[in-house]
């Protein structure tokens, strides 16, 4: 069975701090892994990974795949508490012709002042 | 663009009541989901269509029907509405079978009573 977890569930931080979440993934013909940030509503793109070692930036976010140990994790630098929201990342499972997506539980970051 | 929209933002069923939930899309994409968004669980796949008049069953399929007639328009089911299905229900739309990228709407929040 596919099964993306993230770790932590939740982590509370202040601003200016730097964090790191984590994402393992057992996915039947591992396609490419996708990270979303979700604040009160819709979740909003961030990454694609698909290659493993190389990393994806963009600002103070980004993220690196480990496609042999089976994990990614996205790094914040200096945060600020507009990134307070849950992180999702999703397995995209190849070998199908809609592009299945297995989600984790997501971590929830807090970020106070 | 509005991108992808969902009507309506909040419903309050009795069980046993029937309803439907509106997903549209203004960027001609090809591909379209329902997920529903579980404390806990992470984004789970009800229904997907990967065209215009196709529909197929995803993770969590019992209890939903949903329907395809027009390419940007996407409707979820329920046909006798259960406690179990209070959720928060999402939509997404993917260009197609080469990008991955799904796009998501704000949202349907729906309790059953």
């Amino acid at each position: 069975e596919d099964k993306v977890v993230q770790s932590p569930l939740s982590l509370v931080v202040h601003e200016g701090d730097t964090v790191t979440l984590n994402c393992s993934y057992e996915v039947t013909n591992f396609r490419s892994l996708l990270w979303y940030k979700q604040e009160k509503k819709a979740p909003t793109f961030l990454f694609m990974l698909t290659s493993s070692g190389i990393e994806k930036k963009s600002g103070r976010l980004s993220s690196i795949l480990d496609k042999k140990e089976l994990f990614s994790i996205l790094n914040i630098t200096a945060t600020q508490t507009g990134d307070s929201a849950i992180y999702l990342c999703a397995g995209v499972l190849g070998g199908t012709s809609y592009g299945k997506l297995t989600f984790g539980q997501g971590t929830i970051l807090t970020v106070h002042p | 663009n509005a991108g992808v929209t969902q009507t309506p933002k909040f419903r309050v069923l009795k069980t046993g009541q029937s309803m439907t939930l509106l997903c549209a899309q203004d960027m001609n994409h090809e591909y379209m989901y329902w997920y529903r968004q579980d404390p806990g669980m992470g984004l789970r796949l009800i229904h997907y269509s990967v065209g215009e008049g196709t529909t197929a069953k995803g993770e969590v399929p019992d209890g939903y029907n949903v329907s395809r007639l027009k390419k940007q328009n996407f409707l979820l089911g329920l046909e006798s509405a259960a406690p179990s299905q209070t959720s928060v229900y999402f939509c997404a739309s993917r260009r197609d079978r080469v990008l991955e990228e799904q796009y998501f709407g704000p949202g349907t929040r729906l309790t059953v009573t």
